[in-house]
C-alpha cells in the first residue's frame, strides 16, 4: 500500500532550526511536496522535490532522496508565525497526491 | 501563485437540507479539481477528482449521490452536499491543478460545514 509517515507533532524554540521528517512509500514516483497549513486554513505551498538533493528557498529548505525514500523539511530562524502543521505529501505513478497527517509544530518563545 | 477562490468560507445549515460549494481558479484554467475533506487534527482525505466536462472520480467509500460534483467550466468546480447530516460537518478544502500534471496544486481557503 501507499504510504507517508511523519512526527504528528514537533516543538522548538524561536530563532532555532528544526527538521521535520517524512518517510514515504508509493506506488510509482514522481515528486514529493510540502505544504504549510495553518489552524483552519487551507494548506500552502512550500517546495516541490522530484531529484535527490537539497533545494533551498529562503528560511525553507526540503531535501529529498529517492533511494531511501526519504525527504525532510529544514526551517531557520524560527518565527512565531512558523507554528503551523507540515503536510508532506508524495506524488505517485497516476499523478495523485498521497498525503501525510501532517506535523504540527509548536514555536516557544 | 495561481489564485484559487473557495465560497463560503463557512456555513451552518440544519439536518437534511443541501450546501453547494463553490471553487474557482481565478487567473489560469484548471485542468482538474479535487475535492478534499479534513476532520479535525487529521490528514487530508481526497473525496473526488474533477475534469472539466466529463464526471467526477470518486475515491473508494465516497457516496457520488450524496456528494454531488459539477465541474461545468476550466474555472468553477461546485460540490453539492445532499440531505446533510451532522457528520458531515467538516472542512471541505478544492484544489486545482493546470497543466502538466506534475504541477502543484493551489488550494481554496476551504469551507467549514456545520449541520445542526
Amino acid at each position: 500500500g501507499q504510504n507517508i509517515d511523519q512526527p504528528t507533532e514537533m516543538t522548538a524554540t524561536e530563532g532555532a532550526i528544526v527538521q521535520i521528517n517524512c518517510t514515504y512509500q508509493t506506488s510509482g514516483f514522481n515528486g514529493l511536496f510540502w505544504y504549510q497549513q495553518h489552524a483552519g486554513e487551507a494548506p500552502t505551498f512550500l517546495s516541490y522535490n522530484v531529484l535527490d538533493g537539497l533545494e533551498e528557498k529562503g528560511r525553507f529548505s526540503s531535501f529529498l532522496s529517492r533511494s531511501k525514500g526519504y525527504s525532510y523539511l529544514l526551517l531557520k530562524e524560527l518565527q512565531m508565525k512558523d507554528s503551523a502543521s507540515y503536510l508532506c505529501a508524495g506524488l505517485d505513478s497516476n499523478y495523485q497526491l498521497i498525503w501525510g497527517a501532517g506535523t504540527k509544530l509548536i514555536i516557544k518563545p | 501563485g495561481a489564485v484559487v477562490s473557495q465560497h463560503p468560507s463557512w456555513v451552518i445549515c440544519k439536518s437534511g437540507t443541501s450546501v453547494k460549494i463553490e471553487c474557482r481558479s481565478l487567473d489560469f484554467q484548471a485542468t482538474t479539481m479535487f475535492w478534499y475533506r479534513q476532520f479535525p487534527k487529521q490528514s487530508l482525505m481526497l473525496m473526488a477528482t474533477s475534469n472539466e466536462g466529463s464526471k467526477a472520480t470518486y475515491e473508494q467509500g465516497v457516496e457520488k449521490d450524496k456528494f454531488l460534483i459539477n465541474h461545468a467550466s476550466l474555472t468553477l468546480s461546485t460540490l453539492t452536499v445532499t440531505s446533510a447530516h451532522p457528520e458531515d460537518s467538516s472542512f471541505y478544502i478544492c484544489s486545482a491543478r493546470y497543466g502538466a500534471e506534475y504541477t502543484e496544486a493551489f488550494f481554496g481557503q476551504g469551507t467549514r460545514l456545520t449541520v445542526v
